[in-house]
């Protein structure tokens, strides 16, 4: 089993409506858990962290399922702005060691 | 803005060449990352330091990849000889270390090799 796993993608999806990515992470004993975006030929950039009990900012919503080892971020209202590759990323605590899972490509469609 | 920077930005060389990529991580952040990203593997961990100390390099093939960081300022990433398949984006990331703290990256070296 992969350390993080992810949605293959890519997803298309019409401006306007709202995005789910799932990720499972293999290591129950991880300590923390993120999202970053990465653009095209771009580094990958932190979108925001992920609280055991949920945490959103502005249409982005995180949550974690420690039991299941799951994690998803919801998107809504999308933008164009929003096509690119969303990363799960885990923190196995042991030495912070960061696992990347290989990210769901987004396209918004106008 | 704090930045990690990395250079060179794009490097081709031939098959059998030294390759060396730098990273300058963000001051005062302590455990540095490297990466490589290719369209099939996604993003790799390579090696990782705390405070200048390797951590883990079990992601790189020791027999052509070396990872140092001579001091706080610097963290380098050695191929010698280069191969095709090394060919890929090599990222360097930088951060405080600890839970919760999420790290930020560089550019990139986008490694051709020929």
């Amino acid at each position: 089993r992969k350390e993080v796993e992810q949605d293959p993608g890519p997803f298309n999806v019409p401006e306007g409506a709202t995005v789910a990515f799932n990720c499972t992470y293999s290591n129950s004993a991880s300590q923390s858990f993120f999202w970053y975006r990465q653009d095209c030929r771009k580094e990958p950039k932190l979108l925001m962290s992920v609280y055991s009990s949920g945490n959103e900012d502005g249409r982005f919503t995180a949550q974690l399922n420690r039991a299941s080892q799951y994690i998803s971020l919801l998107i809504r209202d999308s933008k164009l702005s929003d096509s690119a590759t969303y990363l799960c990323v885990v923190n196995e605590g042991r030495d912070d060691k960061i696992i990347f899972g290989k990210g769901t490509r987004l396209h918004i469609l106008p | 803005d704090a930045r990690v920077t990395q250079t060179p930005r794009d490097k081709v060389t031939e098959m059998g060449q030294e390759v060396t990529m730098r990273c300058q991580p963000i001051l005062g952040h302590n455990t540095v990352f490297w990466y490589r990203q290719t369209m099939m593997q996604g993003l790799e961990l390579l090696a990782y330091f705390r405070n200048r100390a390797p951590l883990d390099d079990s992601g790189m093939p020791k027999d052509r990849f070396s990872a140092e960081m001579p001091d706080a300022t610097l963290a380098t990433l050695k191929i010698q000889p280069s191969e095709p398949r090394d060919s890929a984006v090599y990222f360097c990331a930088s951060g405080p270390g600890g839970l919760g703290y999420g790290y930020t990256f560089g550019s990139g070296t986008r490694l051709t090799v020929v």
